[in-house]
């Protein structure tokens, strides 16, 4: 157990709706991060916030969102719902600001778009 | 653009050493990175190379060559449990990870 928390575990919706997936960060961990995986394309970050300012974007779509809030926990938010966007998605969090740290993994929310 | 290249199988016997090697192009690069998936999980730290040469965790080593941009990790001892995927990762201003590498260890 990483000690980082995600809900849903599973997610099963339509083309054209909206998700709000939520993270947790292990106690005292002020960096979250987002990833995708995917069969075909791996394992994707996606964005990083740090103690609420976001940090660095990889290939996030313009339909999907992020926050952090004050106590620390983060959502994203994946609208317009494409049969494509069915994967794990995946957050992390670290200590400390930086990739050089260690990243924790949450157990996942399996989306799958009908 | 920013690629990180590794084995897609590797198959090895119990108590036998492997290698998993990682070729990276990256910009911004500070670091080489490895974690652990088992199926249907999620993916688990085992180490981080800032520096060139060979950082040692237990049964596990992670050797990074910046000259080479050239990265592995080492397995030794096998065992069972550590059939998994394994990825490198870059540490640039985000985390880009590998292709993946499938190791199966048979008794």
């Amino acid at each position: 157990d990483s000690g980082v928390t995600q809900t849903p575990k599973h997610l099963i919706t339509a083309t054209g709706q909206r998700v709000t997936l939520r993270c947790s960060p292990r106690s005292g961990d002020l960096s979250v991060y987002w990833y995708q995986q995917s069969l075909d394309q791996g394992l994707q970050f996606l964005i990083h916030y740090y103690n609420g300012e976001e940090r660095a974007k990889g290939n996030i779509l313009e339909r999907f969102s992020a926050q952090q809030f004050p106590d620390l926990h983060s959502e994203l938010n994946l609208s317009s719902l494409e049969l494509g966007d069915s994967a794990l998605y995946f957050c992390a969090s670290s200590a400390r600001d930086g990739t050089g740290w260690a990243q924790y993994f949450g157990p996942g929310t399996r989306l799958l778009v009908l | 653009g920013q690629s990180l290249e590794q084995p897609s199988e590797v198959t090895a016997v119990e108590g036998a050493i492997v290698q998993i090697n990682c070729t990276y192009q990256t910009s911004g690069f500070y670091g080489l990175s490895w974690y652990q998936q088992h199926d249907g999980g999620a993916p688990t730290f085992l180490s981080y190379n800032a520096l060139d040469g060979l950082e040692e965790t237990g049964r596990f080593s992670s050797f990074l060559s910046r000259s080479d941009s050239y990265g592995y990790l080492l397995l030794q001892e096998l065992q069972m449990k550590d059939s998994a995927s394994y990825f490198c990762a870059a540490n640039t201003d985000k985390l880009i990870f590998g292709t993946g590498t499938r190791l199966q260890v048979f008794p």
